[in-house]
Order: C-alpha cells, then sequence, then structure tokens
C-alpha cells in the first residue's frame, strides 16, 4: 500500500536560516505530492503540490519537486521566519482519492 | 466561501455520554473525510464518502462511533458511548474529485476531551 515516511523531529532553526524536512514515499502507479502545513491550534493548510514527476511545487518562499527516481518530495526555504514555526506534514495520494500523511515534523525557528 | 465548518470547536463530555460532532463541507465538494489526530497516533483517517454515500469507513474505531452524512452540506461524527481514550482533535475535510489534483480543504477541528 502506499506510505510516506518523514525525517524525524522536532527541527529548531535561527531566523534565516535554510530549512530541509526530508519526505520520501512508497506508492504503486503515480501518485499526487502534497505538503500541508498546520499552525497551533488551527486545521492542516494546503502548502504545496505537484502532481507529476519533475513537477517543482511552490508557495510562500517554500519549494518541493517530485522526484520519482529517488521516491522523494523534500520540502525547502531558504531563509525561515519566525511565523514559519508549525508542524509540517508530507502527503500523497493515489487512485483511490485517499490522502496518505507521513507522522508530521515540528518546525520551530527562533528570533 | 466560508471553508469547511466544524462545530463546536471544543467539547468537554463526561465518560459514558453521547457525543455529536458537526461538519458542514465546502459546497460542491464530493468527497467528505473525518480524521482524528492525537500526540500518540497522529493523524487517523476514520471515514470518507463520495456524494454522501459512505466508502470506507475501515479506520473507524469500533461500534461506538458512527457517521453519517444525509445530504451534501451536511456530516455528523458519534460517539456513544464516549471514553477517555476518545480524546482527540477530530477534523472533518472535503475535497472536489478525490484529492489527486486539489488535496483536501480542512476544517478548523473539534477538540474533544473526555473526562
Amino acid at each position: 500500500g502506499n506510505s510516506v515516511t518523514q525525517m524525524e523531529g522536532p527541527v529548531t532553526l535561527s531566523e534565516e536560516a535554510f530549512l530541509t524536512i526530508n519526505c520520501t514515499y512508497t506508492a504503486t502507479g503515480y501518485p499526487s505530492l502534497f505538503w500541508y502545513v498546520q499552525y497551533p491550534g488551527e486545521g492542516l493548510q494546503l502548502l504545496l503540490k505537484a502532481t507529476k514527476a519533475d513537477d517543482k511545487g511552490s508557495n510562500k518562499g517554500f519549494e518541493a519537486t517530485y522526484r520519482k527516481e529517488t521516491t522523494s518530495f523534500h520540502l525547502e526555504k531558504g531563509s525561515v521566519q519566525v511565523s514559519d514555526s508549525a508542524v509540517y506534514f508530507c502527503a500523497l495520494t493515489g487512485a483511490n482519492s485517499k490522502l496518505t500523511f507521513g507522522k508530521g515534523i515540528t518546525l520551530s525557528v527562533r528570533p | 466561501d466560508a471553508g469547511v465548518i466544524q462545530s463546536p470547536r471544543h467539547e468537554v463530555t463526561e465518560m459514558g455520554q453521547e457525543v455529536t460532532l458537526r461538519c458542514k463541507p465546502i459546497s460542491g465538494h464530493d468527497y467528505l473525510f473525518w480524521y482524528r489526530q492525537t500526540m500518540m497516533r497522529g493523524l487517523e483517517l476514520l471515514i470518507y464518502f463520495n456524494n454522501n454515500v459512505p466508502i470506507d469507513d475501515s479506520g473507524m474505531p469500533e461500534d461506538r462511533f458512527s457517521a453519517k452524512m444525509p445530504n451534501a452540506s451536511f456530516s455528523t461524527l458519534k460517539i456513544q458511548p464516549s471514553e477517555p481514550r476518545d480524546s482527540a482533535v477530530y477534523f472533518c475535510a472535503s475535497s472536489l474529485r478525490g484529492a489527486s489534483n486539489y488535496g483536501y480543504t480542512f476544517g478548523s477541528g473539534t477538540r474533544l476531551t473526555v473526562v
């Protein structure tokens, strides 16, 4: 079945540091890939997505590239801000319309 | 659009009581999902509907849990009787034509505490 593996957290960075959050997946066929973000006390929000190999999703300075050869969808940002502190979830969906989520990773950004 | 609307935002109840959580999906969305989030288990899919019909309820933990979608604009998740281990944040999400191109839109969740 489909599965998503995220790197272990939590991650603590200083403001303006470079961010990478690793995500790898296992899936049959050609899944669509997503990153969701959850701010404290809120629901999950779609951050970015990619629907086919080599697509790059981007939003709010975050980027992730769909790498079929390495089955990865790592999230990056060149300069994080305190306001980026949140929980980040990698997810995929296949033909059955269900999203499969990773465990999530907590990012804390220090001023 | 107001997004996915869940009520109540917080619910505190005593063990053994019935609890009903409510969800209004985005108008026009044809899929609705119920998730539970805990520190220990993360996000768990409980059940999902397509065009108001339950498609997969394999994630419903036990018979104490039931979900309905009487029409396209309303769904309920009921727990009867509730137990302390049901304490969690329950999210409802909706999507158009499944998640492949559009992902899901989540509500703000209901934080349930069973004492």
